[in-house]
């Protein structure tokens, strides 16, 4: 069965220091890969995907992930957490069938001052 | 470009109403487009994919006759949940594939509306 786990239910950081949210996937054929932020009470913004070629991706907002097809991982990274990154994060995988997306059930992402 | 809006953004019915739900792609066009239902701080639920000019596709467990869909043209599909119970609150987001996008475009979401049923 295809899935998305994102082990951390929060991410604690402070502003400044680097943040990792982690994510690994489990499905059948190549993976399509996407991390999307959602602010409260609000839809998904897209940051970035994975598609094929290098496997580290940057995206919006400083944000970068890198693919690792051997441990199935598209963990997210930021290089120096800003207070506005707070939010909840998904990431997301797609499989050839039908577009639709499997989602992670999400890492809520707390920097602090 | 790719913009997505939903309307109402928030609504509020008694219990036994209808409440109908408009996702419009703004500067594209979308023959596909998903509806998701989500709760407090969890992960976004697919309830149905829409397509426009045929039957939605409504994954396991999702009432047909309660959620309503319709995709009448390539930037609209309307979500109507019907006879509405409190247990039918949830925040209710939809999506668009472009036209055309390679299996590898990104999806484009709409901010969402919030239901409340008293």
């Amino acid at each position: 069965a295809q899935s998305v786990a994102q082990p951390e239910d929060q991410v604690n950081v402070a502003e400044g220091n680097p943040l990792t949210v982690k994510c690994t996937y489990s499905v059948s054929g190549n993976p399509y890969l996407f991390w999307y932020v959602q602010y409260p009470n609000r839809g998904l913004q897209f940051l970035l995907k994975y598609i094929t070629g290098d496997n580290l991706v940057k995206g919006s907002y400083g944000f970068e992930a890198e693919f690792n097809k051997s441990q199935t991982s598209f963990h997210l990274k930021k290089p120096s957490a800003l207070v506005s990154d707070s939010a909840l994060y998904f990431c997301a995988v797609r499989v050839y069938q039908g577009g639709k997306l499997i989602f992670g059930q999400g890492t809520e992402l707390s920097v602090k001052p | 470009g790719a913009v997505v809006s939903q309307h109402p953004s928030w609504v509020i019915c008694k219990s036994g109403t209808s409440v109908k739900i408009e996702c419009r792609s703004l500067d594209f066009q979308a023959t596909t487009m998903f509806w998701y239902r989500q709760f407090p701080k969890q992960s976004l639920m697919l309830m149905a994919t829409s397509n426009e000019g045929s039957k939605a596709t409504y994954e396991q467990g999702v009432e047909k006759d309660k959620f309503l869909i319709n995709h009448a043209s390539l930037t609209l599909s309307t979500l109507t949940v019907t006879s509405a119970h409190p247990e039918d609150s949830s925040f209710y987001i939809c999506s668009a594939i472009p036209l055309k996008a390679g299996n590898g475009n990104e999806q484009f979401f709409g901010p969402g509306t919030r239901l409340t049923v008293l």
